[in-house]
């Protein structure tokens, strides 16, 4: 099995650019993901395969990846982004999936 | 529209078995590559996968839970069944149902709202 492992907390003030980093060995092979959870609703899709944004989301979500690390970058933070923030990964030969331990976002 | 929606007991006791059903529309469990997956969350705590399976039928079980777990699926109800057996006050969490949208790599396009369960006597 494998972990992925993201910082407990993240703060930036509205209109700040918040970056949460998403580190793990397989990152290097597998894409990664990303989910946004707000208090009391299901997690929601933010980013597929590292750099993807679902329709509709807004430009202010984007992706990266290098090496052995991802990181969700959020523009222009808004009051609104404040939430949990998961990062995802799968293992093909194990058939297996895994979740980093989650970021809280706070906006200041 | 694509739409999931968990249901079952909302408190279960100790060593009881758990069965919650995900019930799926907007799409078919008949799709080819498509899945359903199932993860927890105990309260303030991190996602954790659970089980999933696909339309031919593969399925996958978390290592950890692998012995207490059992997934399963009836395409004409479109519904997915998920059953965990020995049941302790540590799987209280809010179960998830999502979509798989494709057969690898996995991701989750679409989730149910959840459903509560606690574990007590």
């Amino acid at each position: 099995s494998y972990e992925l492992k993201q910082p407990p907390s993240v703060s930036v003030s509205p209109g700040q650019t918040a970056r949460i980093a998403c580190s793990g060995d397989t990152l290097s092979k597998q894409y990664a993901y990303w989910y946004q959870q707000k208090p009391g609703q299901a997690p929601v899709l933010v980013i597929y395969k590292d750099t993807e944004r679902p329709s509709g989301l807004p430009e202010r979500f984007s992706g990266s990846s290098s090496g052995t690390t991802v990181t969700l970058t959020i523009s222009g933070v808004q009051a609104e982004d404040e939430a949990d923030y998961y990062c995802q990964s799968a293992d093909s030969s194990a058939a297996s999936v895994v979740f980093g331990g989650g970021t809280k976002l706070t906006v200041l | 529209q694509v739409t999931l929606k968990e249901s079952g007991p909302v408190l279960v006791k100790p060593t009881e078995t758990l069965t919650l059903t995900c019930s799926v529309s907007g799409f078919s469990l008949s799709n080819a590559k498509m899945g359903v997956i199932w993860i927890r969350q105990p309260p303030g705590k991190a996602l954790e996968w659970l089980a999933h399976i696909f339309s031919n039928d593969e399925t996958s079980y978390s290592t950890s839970l692998k012995s207490r777990l059992t997934i399963s699926k009836d395409t004409s109800k479109s519904q997915v069944v998920l059953s965990m057996t020995n049941m302790d006050p540590v799987d209280t969490a809010t179960y998830y149902c999502a979509r798989i949208p494709e057969e690898f790599p996995y991701y989750f396009d679409y989730w149910g709202q959840g459903t509560l369960v606690t574990v007590s006597s």
